[in-house]
């Protein structure tokens, strides 16, 4: 089956640690992002990817880092300096390079949680 | 600024009664895009429906139906007849033409009870 796969699904992390949310599309898609989402809140953008080896902050991008080695993956760190990580995590993906015209499908979530 | 304003938070209704859930945004963009997910518990976001800002044609899918209203900036969802599977937060969302990113609403909390 085609999809976004996303793991783990809960995620405890103490404070100053980093952690890495894994991300991986099968849907042979060039784009993927990463969306935070906070309760009560809709979905903001945290970085951006459009092709392999290429990536592009959003909104929130302080206190993550990302890397696009593969096409299929798009792993998101969230560093220490991240000073409020507990949250829902999304990644998405889409099949052109254009994130403001093409659509997006979400894997099911990583929920961090800072202990 | 918040460019997509979902206004109702929750919104409760008996099985079988119609809901629509409403969608105000704001674009200078004379070309964008509108779009609906549905948010189940499990917290995968669904994809319902993209629409261009070209394409004022309502649309209806099953039990859904959307009416897109560029006059009032306006891109409502409709259900018939709910079923308590309709259950979940939809989240209305914009692109533009001239931005990065898809901008999302708050979204809004729809409990269908038998």
């Amino acid at each position: 089956d085609g999809g976004i796969t996303q793991s783990p699904k809960y995620l405890f992390r103490k404070e100053g640690q980093n952690v890495t949310l894994s991300c991986e599309q099968n849907l042979n898609h060039d784009a993927m992002y990463w969306y935070r989402q906070d309760p009560g809140q809709g979905l903001r953008l945290i970085y951006y990817s459009q092709i392999v080896n290429d990536f592009q902050k959003g909104d929130i991008a302080e206190g993550y880092s990302v890397s696009r080695e593969k096409k299929e993956s798009f792993p998101l760190t969230v560093t220490s300096a991240q000073k409020n990580p507990t949250a829902f995590y999304l990644c998405a993906s889409s099949g052109g390079q254009s994130p403001s015209t093409d659509t997006q499908y979400f894997g099911p979530g990583t929920r961090l949680t800072v202990l | 600024a918040q460019k997509v304003t979902q206004a109702q938070t929750e919104i409760s209704v008996v099985e079988k009664e119609d809901v629509t859930l409403d969608c105000v945004y704001e674009t200078r963009d004379t070309t964008y895009y509108l779009f609906w997910y549905k948010q189940p518990p499990s917290g995968e976001l669904v994809f319902l429906i993209r629409r261009n800002s070209f394409d004022e044609q309502n649309e209806i899918s099953g039990r859904y139906s959307w009416n897109f209203q560029k006059s009032t900036s306006s891109f409502n969802f409709t259900i018939t007849a709910s079923q308590v599977v309709d259950s979940a937060v939809y989240f209305c969302a914009l692109s533009e033409n001239s931005g990065y990113a898809l901008n999302f609403g708050k979204g809004t909390s729809l409990l269908v009870t038998p």
